[in-house]
């Protein structure tokens, strides 16, 4: 069964610095994983998605995120952080030919805060 | 383009009534799902339709009914309402599981609260 593992809860930067977000995921078939972002009192918005062709991708906001197989990894990063990146963000699992019909399994969310 | 629009906004029910969450596509989405976020909990999937006539069980389906009678519409029916169903509810669409273009489009959200 798949599942995926946001590694913090809550994570806070400062205007201008590297962000972070840590997803790892467990599959038995070749995965698809995406990010969302959630907004304060928002619906939810895809910011990239991994479907086995380039193992580096690219969002949108100037967000990117590594499929590393190796270490069923797919981090969420960006070079500058902006306050208004400041959100909940989900890493969530799909398996492309899996008895479960394609169905999302979502992480439970890393909250990041940006300090002016 | 309206995409996936559910009603109400906000809910308050009283413990035992019944309330239907409506969702709606304008896609000609095959999928639809429903979705409940629990702070901490991340979104877990209540129910989902592959197709007009076909419903099957996520995974907390307790306390919920679906049915998919048109492409267009998936309603989410609670028969008696619990305090702990108590949550943010999202409906979600997208053409086809199972396909690497399997992107899932979001409503806005329904929040109910249950006293």
């Amino acid at each position: 069964a798949q599942s995926v593992t946001q590694l913090d809860s809550h994570v806070s930067v400062s205007e201008g610095t590297p962000v972070l977000l840590r997803c790892n995921y467990s599959s038995s078939y070749s995965p698809s994983l995406f990010w969302y972002v959630q907004h304060p009192n928002k619906g939810l918005q895809l910011l990239l998605k991994y479907t086995s062709a380039a193992t580096l991708v690219k969002g949108i906001n100037g967000f990117e995120a590594e499929f590393k197989k190796s270490e069923t990894s797919f981090h969420l990063t960006k070079p500058s952080a902006h306050m208004s990146d400041a959100a909940e963000y989900f890493c969530v699992v799909s398996d492309q030919y899996g008895g479960s019909q394609g169905n999302l399994i979502f992480g439970k969310g890393t909250k990041l805060s940006v300090k002016p | 383009n309206a995409g996936v629009t559910q009603t109400p906004k906000f809910q308050v029910l009283k413990t035992g009534q019944s309330m239907t969450l409506q969702c709606a596509q304008d896609m000609n989405h095959e999928y639809m799902s429903w979705y409940r976020q629990d702070p901490g909990m991340g979104l877990r999937l209540i129910h989902y339709s592959v197709g007009a006539g076909i419903t099957d069980q996520g995974e907390v389906p307790n306390g919920y009914n679906v049915s998919r009678s048109t492409t267009e519409d998936f309603p989410l029916r609670l028969l008696s309402a619990a305090p702990s169903q108590t949550s943010v509810y999202f409906c979600a669409s997208s053409y086809s599981p199972g396909l690497a273009k399997n992107i899932q489009y979001f409503g806005a959200g329904t929040r109910l609260s249950v006293l």
